[in-house]
């Protein structure tokens, strides 16, 4: 089955700075990499995602990469800011696995002000 | 229009009991995932509902269960509760099933196994 590996598990910035996250992934079949923001008592919530068929994707202040040949994909927030304060999974969708996410561990974010 | 709405928000058993926890899905998301994420373990699959059949189902033993109603609507239930079932049970709902649609969270059933 499909494994993902997320780094760093922490991770502090200073207000304004760039915040970036990787994970890498097992299976070669995997065609969806959604990544999710989840804050203290709240499920996940979806900021960014990226197909197989697409290397690259920015939405304001996020964006994601994906290098299919090496099996990893990044999110790079910039301009950080103390309500990105959170922690970050990235997940992965094998072909032909439904709906089924594989989340990688988690990076706990601060924004320090 | 509403998000996923998950009852109840928080629950405390003893080991051996059972338990059910509910969700209703995005108005018009046909299919109902379930997960389980403990600070081990992190976020693991349960299974997956679509249209009342079951599609998937994670790694978890048999006392682990689920079914989906007609009207999209899902239950999970946990027999002979363990203390290791402690966790918070995140209920996720997606449009048309599809493996690139957006799933949608909600915010999850804090269960506490004593």
């Amino acid at each position: 089955g499909e494994n993902v590996e997320q780094h760093p598990s922490t991770l502090s910035v200073q207000e304004g700075d760039s915040a970036v996250i990787k994970c890498t992934y097992s299976d070669s079949a995997s065609n969806y990499f959604p990544w999710y923001k989840q804050e203290l008592g709240k499920g996940p919530q979806l900021i960014i995602d990226i197909r197989s068929n697409v290397g690259e994707k920015k939405d304001q202040r996020i964006a994601v990469t994906l290098n299919k040949t090496a099996k990893h994909f990044s999110l790079h927030i910039t301009e950080t800011q103390p309500e990105d304060s959170a922690v970050y999974f990235c997940a992965a969708t094998p072909r032909n696995a439904g709906n089924m996410l594989t989340f990688g561990g988690g990076t706990r974010l601060m924004v320090k002000p | 229009k509403a998000g996923v709405t998950q009852t109840p928000r928080y629950l405390i058993k003893t080991r051996g009991q059972q338990v059910t926890l509910s969700c209703s899905p995005i108005s018009g998301h046909r299919s109902v995932s379930w997960y389980q994420q403990t600070p081990g373990q992190g976020l693991q699959f349960l299974f997956e509902y679509f249209s009342e059949t079951q599609r998937n189902k994670g790694n978890f033993p048999g006392r682990f269960s689920g079914r989906q109603f007609s009207n999209s609507r899902s239950e999970m239930n946990v027999s002979t509760l363990e203390l290791g079932d402690s966790a918070l049970y995140l209920c996720a709902s997606n449009l048309a099933g599809g493996p690139t649609d957006t799933q949608y969270f909600g915010p999850g059933t804090r269960l506490t196994v004593l």
